[in-house]
């Protein structure tokens, strides 16, 4: 059974901190890495993919991967009242079949 | 910009009965999906689907559900025989490569099973 663990939250940040969300996941063989982002009541938007170790950056964002320790994390920096969501991790191996996390919900507090 | 759409927003229906959840993907998408949100729990896979065939699907597509892309357009999800435990938020997303890419998703559609 492959599992992904996130911590549920709710994680607190006041404006403008960084937030950073943790995701574990079981699967060795695990190879690609997703960030979403999901408003209460709307779909998952993909905020960020990666793939390899290491770090990757798009903006505010910056996704971080270790394949080693199998986890992978997003951090938010400048975080905004409008980033307040529930963030989903997904991972996929070979079959490319994603598993997702429950999601870490994030509270940006002006 | 182009995005998936998927109708109705919200279906109620009695159990036993059959289900037609309708998605129209992003127009040059290949690659089509369907995925299942219980509430207040995480989005699971049910199947994809490329090349008018199924390509991988989970444990919970069972036969009970069926995919079909009908014209160029439509991507729909039947399920035969309702049950209870099938109340979720379903999604449809696409995506123009399979795997490692990129999957948009549609907005939902709530069915509720009485």
């Amino acid at each position: 059974q492959k599992e992904v663990e996130q911590n549920s939250g709710p994680l607190s940040v006041p404006e403008g901190a960084i937030a950073s969300l943790n995701c574990t996941y079981s699967d060795r063989g695990s190879q690609s890495f997703f960030w979403y982002r999901q408003y209460s009541g709307k779909s998952p938007e993909l905020i960020m993919f990666i793939y390899s170790n290491g770090d990757k950056e798009d903006g505010r964002f910056t996704a971080q991967l270790n394949k080693a320790s199998q986890y992978v994390s997003l951090l938010i920096r400048d975080s905004q009242p409008s980033d307040s969501a529930t963030y989903l991790c997904a991972v996929t191996g070979g079959s490319y079949i994603p598993t997702f996390g429950r999601g870490t919900s994030l509270i940006v507090h002006p | 910009e182009p995005e998936v759409t998927q109708t109705p927003s919200h279906q109620v229906t009695q159990m036993g009965q059959e289900v037609i959840l309708r998605c129209v993907p992003i127009s040059n998408h290949l690659y089509f999906y369907w995925y299942r949100q219980i509430l207040g729990q995480k989005v699971e896979f049910l199947v994809s689907f490329y090349n008018n065939e199924i390509s991988e699907k989970s444990e919970i597509f069972d036969d009970q559900f069926s995919v079909e892309r009908p014209d160029g357009s439509n991507f729909t999800l039947k399920i035969r025989s309702t049950k209870l435990e099938d109340s979720a938020m379903y999604f449809c997303a696409s995506g123009l490569a399979g795997g490692r890419n990129e999957q948009f998703f549609g907005p939902g559609t709530r069915l509720t099973v009485l």
